[in-house]
């Protein structure tokens, strides 16, 4: 069983739809939770930063952390054709530690 | 979010050539800096941790006498691919960050012959 798991889509939406992702993890360790976007071909792109548990929202985009159910969640409000890539979720122990990714989410929003 | 570089962008070279590939923060100071490969339509795997100044801490499966890492400074590393076969082929990606808000790379596309 892998450390961090996430559903490899792909993900369809039409345009204007919520996209929602979410991976689960087996590290209780866990406390920092990241979600990352990445284009074909390209770097992975950091959207958000999440420390323990709650919700973080900024612009389109709300991520929440359930740590006692090891589950976190991304929301893309409103999605745009221009959101279709894949997403990465990633999380660590510590500050400065490695990043553990889940395999990724390829999300197509279609106009 | 910081700016992160890598050179080449790409590179093409034969099997048994070596490839040095660099990364740089162009905006910031890090003692720490990670090296990741991804496969196509697979996650991020880290190679190796790199910490400025001493040697680098590879994953496990990782050869190190093949992936010769090099902390030169707070903002540059280089990932040497020794002697390339076609299976190194694949997407070289460093990222950098002040503490858990890793910022990556560009990342460099390799392609053994």
């Amino acid at each position: 069983q892998k450390e961090v798991e996430q559903d490899p889509g792909p993900l369809s939406v039409p345009e204007g739809a919520i996209v929602s992702l979410n991976c689960t993890y087996s590290n209780s360790a866990f406390q920092y939770f990241m979600w990352y976007r990445q284009y074909s071909r390209k770097g992975p792109e950091l959207l958000m930063y999440t420390y323990s548990s709650g919700n973080k929202e900024d612009g389109r985009f709300t991520a929440q952390v359930d740590k006692s159910s090891k589950y976190i969640s991304l929301f893309i409000r409103d999605s745009q054709p221009s959101d279709s890539a894949t997403y990465l979720c990633a999380m660590s122990a510590a500050a400065g530690n490695k990043l553990t990714f889940g395999g990724g989410t390829r999300v197509l929003v279609k106009p | 979010g910081a700016v992160v570089s890598q050179h080449p962008s790409r590179v093409i070279c034969k099997s048994g050539t070596s490839v040095k590939i660099e990364c740089r923060s162009l905006d910031f100071q890090a003692t720490t800096m990670f090296w990741y490969r991804q496969f196509p339509k697979q996650s991020l795997m880290l190679m190796a941790t790199s910490n400025e100044g001493s040697k680098a801490t590879y994953e496990q499966g990782v050869e190190k006498d093949k992936f010769l890492i090099n902390h030169a400074s707070l903002t540059l590393s280089t990932l040497t691919v020794t002697s390339a076969h076609p299976e190194d082929s694949s997407f070289y990606i460093c990222s950098w960050g002040p503490d858990n808000e890793q910022f990556f790379g560009p990342g460099t596309r390799l392609t053994v012959l």
